[in-house]
């Protein structure tokens, strides 16, 4: 079975800092990764997702992303945090077809944005 | 312009009824989820359809049913027996074979 691990439910930067948000998974077999964002009372957004191939990826915003597959972690990144970065941002995985594409999510980190 | 669209954006239900939640899309795509949110659980799957005609429940599926009679549609109905209704929900859909999932707008149902 597939889950997902969101370490910290809020996070505080300032801004011009760098943004860390951790995602841990467990699955029984290789997965697809995914990272979303979400603003106040609107849907999900996808940043970026891993398949195969380049384990580190570049999504919209300045985002970024490294699948590590023997620490099963897919850490979000972003160099340098915006104001407009204050959302919740959800990693979810899935183990494809052969568990009809369903997608697990952590339980979401919530990032503030001081000024 | 393709997408996903919810309605309606609020939604109030009065104890015992039944209330349909509306998810529409024009993306061509053959599979289509239902999630609920609910406060620092991130999401739920409640019910997803592959194809027309066949759906399966996922993990939270108990006092929701859907039907899936058009490519275009998936709507849900919360159920007089889903004692804990007040969420936010999201519908998804994604490719033929596709993992990638995406959503609409949602809707919030609030209970009177």
């Amino acid at each position: 079975a597939q889950s997902v691990t969101q370490l910290g439910s809020h996070v505080s930067v300032s801004e011009g800092a760098l943004v860390l948000l951790r995602c841990n998974y467990s699955s029984s077999v290789p997965p697809y990764l995914f990272w979303y964002v979400q603003y106040p009372n609107q849907g999900l957004q996808l940043l970026l997702k891993y398949t195969t191939g380049a384990t580190l990826v570049k999504g919209i915003n300045g985002f970024e992303a490294e699948f590590k597959k023997s620490e099963t972690s897919f850490h979000l990144t972003k160099p340098s945090a915006h104001m407009s970065d204050a959302a919740e941002y959800f990693c979810a995985v899935t183990e494809g077809k052969a568990a009809g594409n369903k997608l697990t999510f952590g339980g979401g980190t919530r990032v503030l944005v001081k000024p | 312009d393709g997408g996903i669209t919810q309605s309606p954006k609020y939604l109030f239900r009065k104890e015992g009824q039944n209330v349909t939640l509306s998810c529409e899309q024009n993306l061509n795509h053959d599979a289509m989820y239902w999630y609920r949110q609910d406060p620092g659980q991130g999401l739920r799957l409640i019910y997803y359809s592959q194809i027309v005609n066949d759906f399966q429940k996922g993990d939270i599926a108990e006092g929701y049913s859907v039907s899936r009679e058009k490519k275009e549609s998936f709507p849900l109905t919360v159920t007089s027996a889903q004692k804990n209704p007040t969420a936010f929900y999201l519908c998804a859909s994604s490719v033929p074979g596709g993992e990638t999932q995406y959503f609409g707008p949602g809707t919030r149902l609030l209970v009177l």
